[in-house]
């Protein structure tokens, strides 16, 4: 167990429907990261959140959008659902000190557009 | 984009020792070398960091030379279990700029 939380683990919905996907970092753990992997595919880094505020960018589509909230909880919020979109969506927390290079990663969301 | 260069797959048989080579020409010196693990549809996990030279673990060793240009990751022993996607990146201490980026991998099919 990484510390990491996701949920859901599975969801299924049509296309052009909205649906958010929620972390719960580790306790402490002041930066978020999510990915996409989709089917046979590397990791693909959409966004990074430290402390509430964006701190870096990937290759995330602009019908989707992320947040983290006060308590470090982060958001992942999907729009105008495509099937290309289906994929597992994972992210990760890592500690702002400590002499260690890790991230921990939560065990992600399958999305299933149909 | 991953700086980081590495063979997209290797096999292996169970017993063996394998080592995966990783390029980064272009290291920052303040950046360490980091390999993860990925078994499908699972999150990957941290194997082992290193900055210069050798770093051993009860996972695995990783040699980095001088020039820190390439690591090896190397698996003493592997089995079926070990078959997986392993990734190296390099990475500063500190969670709050760091990104993590991660590359293509590095596909290990260990066979009977």
């Amino acid at each position: 167990d990484s510390g990491v939380t996701q949920t859901p683990k599975h969801l299924i919905t049509a296309t052009g429907q909205r649906v958010t996907l929620r972390c719960s970092p580790r306790s402490g753990d002041l930066s978020v990261y999510w990915y996409q992997q989709s089917l046979d595919q590397g990791l693909q880094f959409l966004i990074q959140y430290y402390n509430g505020e964006e701190r870096a960018k990937g290759n995330i589509l602009e019908r989707f959008s992320a947040q983290q909230f006060p308590d470090l909880h982060s958001e992942l919020n999907l729009s105008s659902l495509e099937l290309g979109d289906s994929a597992l969506y994972f992210c990760a927390s890592s500690p702002l000190t400590g002499r260690s290079t890790e991230a921990f990663f939560g065990q992600g969301t399958r999305l299933t557009v149909v | 984009l991953a700086k980081t260069t590495q063979p997209i797959s290797m096999d292996s048989y169970e017993g063996q020792e394998v080592n995966i080579t990783c390029s980064h020409n272009n290291i920052a010196t303040n950046d360490y070398i980091t390999w993860y693990q990925q078994f499908p549809s699972q999150g990957p996990r941290f194997i082992i960091q290193g900055y210069k030279t050798k770093v051993t673990n009860e996972v695995a060793s990783l040699f980095i030379p001088a020039d820190r240009k390439s690591s090896t990751l190397s698996l003493p022993r592997v089995s079926l279990s070990d078959t997986a996607v392993y990734y190296c990146l390099e990475r500063g201490y500190g969670g709050a700029t760091n990104k993590l980026i991660f590359g293509t991998g590095t596909l290990l099919a260990v066979q009977p």
